[in-house]
């Protein structure tokens, strides 16, 4: 089984819509929570780290649960430009620089 | 400000021969990363150096794989002999341990294909 285990998608939207990613994770001691994004053939950006309280960033919202060890992503009024690959990452070191990575969940908007 | 350099961008080789690629990491970064990444996968880290010293190698093949971070700025990856088994993205990041988020920051990476 693997420690970050996501839905591999495509996830194929119109412009507009609301669409929703999960993850979950193994590890029980993870810290830290994250979400990046990586366009096609570049390298993964911080997209959000995720907080126990949920957080907000503009269009995107991000949810953590620790009794179920489930982290999720919510995009609202999805743009053409938001298609990419939405990799879930976890960190079970204080430090946050032991990074583990989900294989991403690959998401197509389209006009 | 610059951020991480990587070269090559792109490399082929033949299987059996010895590859190296070169990363460059945000100034003032004092923590790198070496990942590699395999189509469809996230990235998996290969070593963690903190300034110098591998603090985090145990994922790092050592038959084939070696690195090195002289002097706690640029660092290389080596792959000697290459298989085929090894074509794949290979991603450096580096953060800052001192900041306030620690995120990592990656390079674009060099994507290596083993004939």
């Amino acid at each position: 089984r693997k420690e970050v285990e996501q839905d591999p998608g495509p996830f194929n939207v119109p412009e507009g819509a609301t669409v929703a990613f999960n993850c979950t994770y193994s590890n029980s001691a993870s810290q830290s929570f994250f979400w990046y994004r990586q366009d096609c053939r570049k390298e993964p950006k911080l997209l959000m780290s995720v907080y126990s309280s949920g957080n907000e960033d503009g269009r995107f919202t991000a949810q953590l649960n620790r009794a179920s060890q489930y982290i999720s992503l919510l995009i609202r009024d999805s743009k053409l430009s938001d298609s990419a690959t939405y990799l879930c990452v976890v960190s079970a070191d204080t430090g946050r620089r032991a990074l583990t990575f989900g294989s991403g969940t690959r998401l197509q908007v389209q006009p | 400000e610059a951020g991480v350099v990587q070269s090559p961008r792109y490399k082929i080789i033949e299987k059996k021969q010895p590859v190296a690629f070169w990363c460059n990491p945000i100034s003032g970064h004092n923590t790198l990363y070496w990942y590699l990444q395999n189509l469809g996968q996230g990235p998996e880290l290969l070593i963690r150096y903190e300034n110098e010293e591998a603090v985090d190698d145990s994922q790092l093949p050592k038959d084939r794989f070696s690195a090195e971070r002289l002097k706690g700025v640029d660092s290389t990856l080596k792959i000697q002999p290459a298989e085929l088994g090894d074509s794949a993205v290979y991603l450096c990041a580096s953060s800052d341990r001192g900041a306030l988020t620690d995120t990592q920051y990656f390079g674009p990476g060099t994507r290596l294909t083993v004939l």
